[in-house]
């Protein structure tokens, strides 16, 4: 079964960092293109990050360029979402997804069932 | 980059047929043949419906079906049933490499 789980999130307070991790099953993890999508208590899913799958190329949204980078380990099965500077803005679910091949960032199937992000003092 | 647009909600009747529109720009939808739409339950992750404007995943029901025309594309879903009450999102590729979702809609059977 392809499956995803996120881990990582928390309470953190403001201006401070956390770092997510998605533990990838079930398929050739190297061979996939990863995201990160969040979505706030009660708001749209907002897409965050995407990388290709031999890792060689990353992309950002606006909202978090400067601050969030993603990465991945291929040896490990395992996708991660850097966080600094957060503010209560970033207080979200985040939802790791398993992209299409390669470069694929543009399609998320499966979601995992994500992992919550409090930002707050 | 803007949230694609769709509408807040929508309703229909059991055996009905419902069609969620979303649109974008020249930028996002009307020139990306990479437009997904996703299904989601309360308090559940999100679910895939139809990738790349009309294509239908594995186990998704063919009672949902997408397309496109200029800068707005569609879902319909035929037959409604009861568990398809959900919110619905639409999200498209965009010119500058990077993914927009629209702003969910909510669908009330």
């Amino acid at each position: 079964e392809v499956q995803v789980v996120e881990s990582g999130g928390g309470l953190v307070q403001p201006g401070g960092s956390l770092r997510l991790s998605c533990a990838a099953s079930g398929f050739n993890f190297s061979d996939y293109a990863m995201t990160w999508v969040r979505q706030a208590p009660g708001k749209a899913l907002e897409w965050v990050s995407g990388i290709r799958a031999n890792g060689g190329s990353t992309y950002l949204a606006d909202s978090v360029k400067g601050r969030f980078t993603i990465s991945r380990d291929n040896s490990k099965n395992t996708l991660y979402l850097q966080m600094k500077s957060l503010t209560a803005e970033d207080t979200a679910i985040y939802y790791c997804a398993k992209g299409g091949p390669d470069i694929a960032i543009w399609v998320f199937d499966p979601w995992g069932p994500g992992t919550l992000v409090t930002v707050s003092s | 980059q803007s949230a694609l647009t769709q509408p807040a909600s929508v309703s229909g009747s059991p055996g009905q047929s419902i069609t969620i529109s979303c649109t974008g720009t020249s930028s996002d939808v009307g020139g990306s043949h990479f437009v997904s739409w996703y299904q989601q339950h309360p308090d559940k992750a999100p679910k895939l419906l139809i990738y790349d404007i009309f294509n239908r995943p594995p186990g998704v029901s063919n009672r949902f079906s997408g397309s496109k025309s200029g800068n707005t594309a569609s879902l319909t879903i035929s037959g409604l049933q009861d568990e398809d009450e959900a919110d619905y999102y639409c999200s498209s590729y965009t010119s500058t490499l990077t993914v927009v979702f629209g702003g969910g809609t909510r669908l009330t059977v």
